[in-house]
């Protein structure tokens, strides 16, 4: 199974600054995913970062709003920009393993805008 | 479309006493994969089980066990003698095809001493 690390793993931010987080992965992967889960909510998909190609978004997310780099096979950002309190959520990083058949999740960041 | 259901939105019980999750999925592909995930307070994503479609054999891993019932489209998640630590949320969530995971809402499970 995969291991990833993901930092930090909160922060409390002011509001109109952005925050960028990291998500390192033990082994290289092709695809790895960022999740945000509201308060008290389930999780909701907000991009897929291929190595070498643009982020492909959900519906609802820009990139404006969550730039995400990923810059080789095991490493990947995303950065909340602009933020306001309704960004506050835990953003989850995740990668999928054995054919796309297995879902590893990153500890997660829990972000809160004040 | 894929879609996960998990009606209980949160469960209160007693120590010990036994406790089922219930999760109702829906996909048209024949090859699928179902999870569970735990989710502790401190906001990790706890990977617990994954069962593919083809696999109706039910699992137990101490006391925790698994229904898989593909007449009913059900996954349910049961924990025996349930514990404090067991308080958490719990996720079912489906990967189909070649798309990413479908998360139900989860459920709340509190266990009191």
């Amino acid at each position: 199974s995969a291991v990833i690390s993901q930092k930090p793993s909160r922060d409390i931010c002011q509001r109109g600054t952005s925050l960028t987080i990291q998500c390192q992965v033990d082994s290289q992967v092709t695809m790895m995913f960022w999740y945000r889960q509201q308060p008290g909510q389930s999780l909701t998909l907000i991009a897929t970062a291929n190595q070498g190609s643009e982020a492909t978004y959900e519906s609802g997310f820009v990139i404006d709003k969550f730039p995400i780099s990923r810059p080789n096979l095991t490493f990947s950002t995303l950065t909340v920009s602009n933020m306001s309190p309704e960004d506050s959520s835990i953003y989850l990083c995740s990668v999928q393993q054995g054919g796309g058949t297995e879902a590893f999740f990153g500890q997660g960041t829990r972000l809160t805008v004040v | 479309a894929q879609k996960v259901t998990q009606a209980q939105t949160e469960i209160s019980v007693v120590e010990k006493e036994d406790v089922t999750l219930d999760c109702v999925y829906e996909t048209r592909d024949t090859t699928y994969y179902l999870f569970w995930y735990k989710q502790p307070p401190s906001g990790e994503l706890v990977f617990l089980i994954r069962r593919n479609s083809f696999d109706e054999q039910n699992e137990i891993s101490g006391r925790y066990s698994w229904n898989f019932q593909k007449s009913t489209s059900s996954f349910n998640f049961t924990i025996t003698a349930s514990q404090v630590v067991d308080s958490a949320v719990y996720f079912c969530a489906l990967l189909s095809g070649y798309s990413t995971l479908t998360f139900g809402k989860g459920t709340m499970l509190l266990v009191s001493p």
